[in-house]
Formats: C-alpha cells, structure tokens, sequence
C-alpha cells in the first residue's frame, strides 16, 4: 500500500532542545515538501526537494534544517533557534506526472 | 508573488443541499495548476479536485466540481448533495508550474454540514 508515514504522530520536548520530525514515501516521488500549519491558518511552506542531495528554503525556513539522503526520506529538524516550535508539521510528496501532493497524517510538536 | 486568497472563514450547509467554496489568487503567470483540498477533523490533508490552468472545461469528481474563472481568476468548489463526512476544513492551492513547483495555499473554509 503505498503511501507517506510520518512519525511520530505527537511529539513533546523542552525548550532548547533540538528534534527531528521522520517523514518515509514510498510512492517513488522525486519531489518532497514540509509545511507547517498553526490554529486556524493555512500551510507555510518550510523546506522542499526536488529531487535527492537537493533542498531549497520555503518562506519559514528559519530554525529548522532537512537532508535528502534518499528518495524515500526527507526528515526535518525542528532546532533550538526556531522561536515558535509548537505546531502541526505536515509532509507531502508530489506526483511528477499529475503535479498533485500527497499528505502525511501529520506531527502534533509540543515544546515547553 | 503568488497569493491565494478564500474569504469565507466559515460556512454552514444543510445536508443533501448544495454550497460554494470561494477562491481567488493572484498571479502573473499562464500555466499553472489549481487544487482543493479537504482536512477533516483527523487532520489528514486528502486532495478533492484538481484543474490545470490550461484547459477551460472545469473539473469535475462526483459530486464535486469546480467553477474554473481564468481571467478573474477565481476558482470555487461547489459540492452537491452535501453530506456529513463533507464536514471539513478546504483548502485551495496554486502550483506554479515554474520555480521548482511551489504550493501556495489559501487560510481556508471551515464547512459544517448540518443534519
């Protein structure tokens, strides 16, 4: 069955600590994105990549960092220098062809 | 810079009724794609529709179809025959075909479908 799994579904840590949120496809897509979405808002793009050993910045990319290793892993590191940490990350892969994204269930991140 | 822009926080539907979902965004561009997607309460982001800019003839998916404006571009969702798992946060986006392919999405529309 294929598919985007991001793990884990929530996530708590302490201020100053940096963490990393896992996202795995394996529906064979070259391009990956990861959003961050707040209360009542819409999605801010935070990193993308079009393809492996490649990523370039979105509009909120300060204090977090990614890797493209692999085709079918795009993880996202949440630092310590990111002010506002806690919110809903979402991670999406994007069909080549039909240009249509595909979503993970999402990451609830606490920081306190 | 791309914007996209839905101007109904909120709407309210009664059930086996139909409702409009308002869209618009502002771009200079030709080609590019338009999306609807739905974010029930489990918080999974599952795509509804999608309409490539250059084709006039507007999408459709069961009972979900779009309204497909070029030149005001504006895109709204109708959905006919409401039902309850319609309730749902909607989100439209805009794919630029060019620059590495970026979303960019509107705040969206919570819709609640009433029995």
């Amino acid at each position: 069955d294929g598919g985007i799994t991001q793990s884990p579904k929530y996530l708590f840590r302490k201020e100053g600590q940096n963490v990393t949120l896992s996202c795995e496809q394996n529906l064979n897509h070259d391009a990956m994105y990861w959003y961050r979405q707040d209360p009542g808002q819409g999605l801010r793009l935070i990193y993308y990549s079009q393809i492996v050993n490649d990523f370039q910045k979105g509009d909120i990319a300060e204090g977090y960092s990614v890797s493209r290793e692999k085709k079918e892993s795009f993880p996202l590191t949440v630092t310590s220098a990111q002010k506002n940490p806690t919110a809903f990350y979402l991670c999406a892969s994007r069909d080549s062809d039909k240009y249509e994204q595909y979503f993970g269930p999402g990451t609830r991140l606490t920081v306190t | 810079a791309q914007t996209v822009t839905q101007s109904q926080p909120e709407m309210s539907v009664q059930e086996a009724e139909t409702v409009t979902l308002s869209c618009t965004y502002d771009t200079s561009e030709s080609n590019y794609y338009l999306f609807w997607y739905k974010q029930p309460p489990s918080r999974q982001m599952i795509l509804v529709i999608r309409q490539e800019a250059y084709k006039q003839q507007n999408a459709t998916e069961n009972r979900f179809s779009v309204n497909f404006q070029k030149a005001a571009k504006s895109f709204s969702l109708k959905i006919s025959d409401s039902q309850l798992g319609d309730t749902a946060m909607y989100f439209c986006a805009f794919m630029r075909l060019y620059n590495f392919n970026k979303f960019y999405f509107g705040s969206g529309t919570k819709l609640n479908v009433k029995p």
